[in-house]
């Protein structure tokens, strides 16, 4: 089946730094989305981004399909970014999730 | 408008005992998805509705898990008997899939499940 690969595994930057957070997956998709889980554990959707650019704040996102990745840009670093990003692909309606980025932003 | 609600958000059981888990999905969400999440590890997804009918459960293991969702709202997940190896976050979620496509997911808070 297809893999589902991020990088860095974790992260850790001081308040105000920004950083880029990659997804790698081995074969094509139909879609791809972000989410970020806070401590707490709730899941929340970032980006719903098959392909191209998308921007929300101080976070971005872009997929290069044809390539198979994905990049997460969060610039500006606050302590409440803390948690884990994880992107999640769909393809033959499988859904997959990767193993996700720990990101902790100092104060 | 309420997300996800699931219940309950903890629940404590020795094993060989029966479990369930509740979800109510955000109004007007015709998918429910069920995910099981292991410590350190990303949500696995479970089952997935398309209203009443489960449209993929290849990932449910169903010599021991079950899962409804009648009228194609609520859905409830159930383990009979539960193993140690269950122990984990049990999340759900809904979306509002348009002509068979993935559309973004809203997630519940999660059970936590520890089977002693």
């Amino acid at each position: 089946g297809i893999q589902v690969e991020q990088s860095p595994p974790d992260l850790i930057l001081q308040e105000g730094a920004n950083s880029t957070l990659r997804c790698n997956f081995s074969d094509s998709v139909n879609n791809l989305q972000w989410f970020h889980q806070n401590p707490w554990g709730q899941l929340i959707n970032l980006f719903y981004i098959p392909s191209g650019t998308k921007q929300n704040g101080r976070l971005s996102a872009t997929t290069v399909a044809t390539e198979r990745y994905s990049l997460l840009y969060i610039s500006s670093s606050q302590t409440t970014d803390s948690g884990v990003y994880f992107c999640a692909v769909d393809r033959d309606d499988k859904i997959i999730f990767g193993k996700g980025t720990r990101l902790h932003i100092l104060p | 408008e309420a997300g996800v609600v699931q219940s309950p958000r903890y629940k404590i059981i020795e094993k060989k005992q029966p479990v369930a888990f509740w979800c109510n999905p955000i109004s007007g969400h015709n998918t429910l998805y069920w995910y099981l999440q292991n410590l350190g590890q990303g949500p696995e997804l479970l089952i997935r509705y398309e209203n009443e009918e489960a449209v993929d459960d290849s990932q449910l293991p169903k010599d021991r898990f079950s899962a409804e969702r009648l009228k194609g709202v609520d859905s409830t997940l159930k383990i009979q008997p539960a193993e140690l190896g269950d122990s984990a976050v049990y999340l759900c979620a809904s979306s509002l899939a348009v002509g068979g496509g993935w559309e973004t997911q809203y997630f519940g808070p999660g059970t936590r499940l520890l089977v002693l």
